[in-house]
């Protein structure tokens, strides 16, 4: 089974920090994504990427940042963290394109608080 | 406009019910449609999948597409107290490699024994 690994479950920031959320699939996929959920809004994408160093904003961009030098490898920044940035972050991946394969595969999520 | 649209409930029905999830959307380009399932403190995992319209079936599971009224529904039968989750539809215009999931609020479903 295909795996993605969020490296922290819960994390507390204080407003101000650079916060930094890893993200490692093992599956050599091409595709990886960073998403918010929040409660009534549902999943927003804030950025994906479909190859090594290569990225594009997502319908949520602002103050974020995503980095991608290796392809397991998706990290998503925030550069200055805000109280309104607390959310459940979720990672996925995706093996090439949606006709091949329709599935996202997700991490279990990290739930950040900034206070 | 939300471009997709899904009723969050929560949605309570007794161990046994058949349940009905369903979304709307308004972008008419969409023709891969998704439902995913979120159990509490987990991420999503795909359930189903469906290229333009039609229905299809996975055992107790089965997924309508009707294209004409922009309106998707995933149905469960004999339903389980581990049915218990949020269900997300997800679809999307484009088979490439960037093409982007729109995925809905998520409808909260209870299923008691």
């Amino acid at each position: 089974d295909v795996k993605v690994t969020q490296s922290s479950r819960y994390l507390v920031k204080r407003t101000g920090e650079k916060v930094f959320l890893e993200c490692v699939q093992d599956m050599d996929h091409e595709n990886m994504f960073w998403y918010r959920q929040d409660p009534g809004l549902g999943l927003r994408l804030i950025y994906f990427s479909y190859d090594v160093k290569m990225k594009e904003k997502g319908d949520i961009p602002e103050g974020y940042s995503v980095s991608r030098e290796k392809k397991e490898r998706f990290s998503l920044i925030l550069e200055s963290a805000s109280t309104n940035q607390t959310s459940m972050y979720l990672c996925a991946s995706r093996e090439g394109q949606m006709i091949h394969n329709y599935g996202y595969t997700f991490g279990s999520g990290t739930r950040l608080t900034v206070v | 406009q939300k471009e997709v649209e899904q009723d969050p409930g929560p949605l309570s029905v007794p161990e046994g019910a058949i349940v009905s999830l369903n979304c709307t959307y308004s972008n008419s380009a969409f023709q891969y449609f998704m439902w995913y399932r979120q159990y509490s403190r987990k991420g999503p995992e795909l359930l189903m999948y469906t290229y333009s319209s039609g229905n299809k079936e996975d055992g107790r599971f089965t997924a309508q597409v009707d294209k004409s009224s922009k309106y998707i529904s995933l149905f469960i039968r004999d339903s389980q107290p581990s049915d218990s989750a949020t269900y997300l539809c997800a679809m999307s215009a484009s088979s490439s490699n960037t093409g982007k999931l729109i995925f809905g609020q998520g409808t909260t479903l209870q299923v008691k024994p």
